[in-house]
């Protein structure tokens, strides 16, 4: 069965910290991992990752994929009380997409 | 238009009510998706349409009944509902069938009573 895990689980941090945040996955037929935002409604979209070992950036946020470890980490430098967001990783395989569980960021000024 | 647009954004009904929740997008997306959320819980995959056909039904009830009248539009036709299955509706598409990014509706929140 596809698995997919993030850790922490939950994280509070304040104003200026950067984070790290984790998911691991056991996917049948991989083919991506994307990271999604999603504050009061809707999940919006960060990152998509196909190949290993190439970071993507979008301002203060950047995210990697090991293929090989199979994991992702989606940083976050100089956090905001905006960044504060349940951060959803999806690993998709052939004909399916997986959530994980969630990491609930909480930013205090 | 990159919107995913999903009606009613609120319902309550009762057990035995039938009622429908609809989802459209113009984006010339391929894949559409419903999803059901609880609170503080990720998302979870109940049906994919690809190209107008299903192509994944992740076991859900038969109360739940998904119909793809064309590319554009999504209904999810609710029917002899339980409590438990108050939640959020989340429709969302892709461009790229299932494997590329997810456009979210704002989702439909459903209460049964």
């Amino acid at each position: 069965e596809d698995k997919v895990v993030q850790s922490p689980l939950s994280l509070v941090v304040h104003e200026g910290d950067t984070v790290t945040l984790n998911c691991s996955y056991e996917v049948t037929n991989f083919r991506s991992l994307l990271w999604y935002k999603q504050e009061k409604k809707a999940p919006t979209f960060l990152f998509m990752l196909t190949s290993s070992g190439i970071e993507k950036k979008s301002g203060r946020l950047s995210s990697i994929l090991d293929k090989k470890e199979l994991f992702s980490i989606l940083n976050i430098t100089a956090t905001q009380t905006g960044d504060s967001a349940v951060y959803l990783c999806d690993a998709g395989g052939y004909q399916k997409v997986t959530f994980g569980t969630g990491t609930k960021l909480q930013v205090i000024p | 238009d990159t919107e995913v647009t999903q009606t009613p954004k609120h319902l309550v009904m009762g057990m035995t009510n039938k009622k429908s929740l609809k989802c459209e997008q113009h984006m010339g997306h391929r894949a559409m998706y419903w999803y059901k959320q609880k609170a503080k819980k990720p998302p979870e995959l109940m049906f994919v349409y690809s190209y107008e056909k299903l192509s994944i039904n992740e076991s859900v009830p038969s109360r739940f009944s998904p119909e793809c009248p064309n590319s554009s539009l999504l209904n999810l036709h609710l029917h002899a509902l339980q409590p438990e299955d108050s939640a959020l509706y989340l429709c969302a598409s892709s461009q790229e069938g299932v494997q590329g990014e997810l456009f979210f509706g704002e989702g439909s929140r459903l209460t049964v009573l």
